[in-house]
């Protein structure tokens, strides 16, 4: 079965400051990756999907992510923190129609 | 457009009654799904219906858990002899179905079981 994985469970960083949320998948086939955030009391938020060509994915809110075959991971990034970007994260992959999704990251980003 | 939306918002309900989360996905989508997803974790899959047929239920824990969608569009989670480990936000999603689309999520129902 296909499954993510998110090793850190709380990230911080300082507003305007680059971030990194980490995710590893394990798949058979080919990935099918998608990034989701998650405000306080909101339903989830699509953020950006790989599903095939560039590695480099850009998303809503200024968000990319890059999808790397050898080390299996799919970190999302953005290159200047926003404290509104405070939230909590997950990654997921397609496993057929269900949605796999990891324990989720929470960021802090701090003015 | 209207987004995905899910009622009641919150339920809090006591051990051992019925109770049925209701969801009314985007217009047009024909693929939609449930979600649980329990404090701290992210969201577990329950099940996944393409137009009014139940596709894929391999999710649903146990048979008290059951969902319908009898005209394709909204749909209807129904929990029998709740209990209290069935306490979680239930969350609904729709889209336009395949691996290669995204879902739509819609605010969710948070069930508390007293």
């Amino acid at each position: 079965a296909q499954s993510v994985a998110q090793p850190e469970d709380q990230v911080n960083v300082a507003e305007g400051n680059p971030l990194t949320v980490k995710c590893t998948y394990s798949v058979s086939g080919n990935p099918y990756l998608f990034w989701y955030v998650q405000y306080p009391n909101r339903g989830l938020q699509f953020l950006l999907k790989y599903i095939t060509g560039d590695n480099l994915v850009k998303g809503s809110y200024g968000f990319e992510a890059e999808f790397n075959k050898s080390q299996t991971s799919f970190h999302l990034k953005k290159p200047s923190a926003l404290v509104s970007d405070s939230a909590l994260y997950f990654c997921a992959v397609r496993d057929g129609e269900d949605m796999r999704f990891g324990a989720g990251t929470r960021l802090t980003v701090k003015p | 457009g209207a987004g995905v939306s899910q009622t009641p918002s919150n339920k809090v309900t006591e051990k051992g009654k019925y109770v049925e989360l209701r969801c009314d996905p985007i217009s047009g989508h024909t693929a939609l799904y449930w979600y649980r997803q329990s404090l701290g974790q992210g969201p577990e899959f329950l099940i996944y219906f393409q137009g009014t047929g139940a596709a894929d239920d391999s999710g649903l824990p146990n048979d008290r858990f059951f969902a319908v969608r009898p005209e394709g569009s909204v749909s209807t989670l129904k929990i029998q002899r709740t209990e209290r480990g069935d306490s979680a936000v239930y969350l609904c999603a729709s889209g336009a179905g395949g691996p290669g689309n995204e879902q739509f999520f819609g605010p969710g129902t948070r069930l508390t079981v007293l």
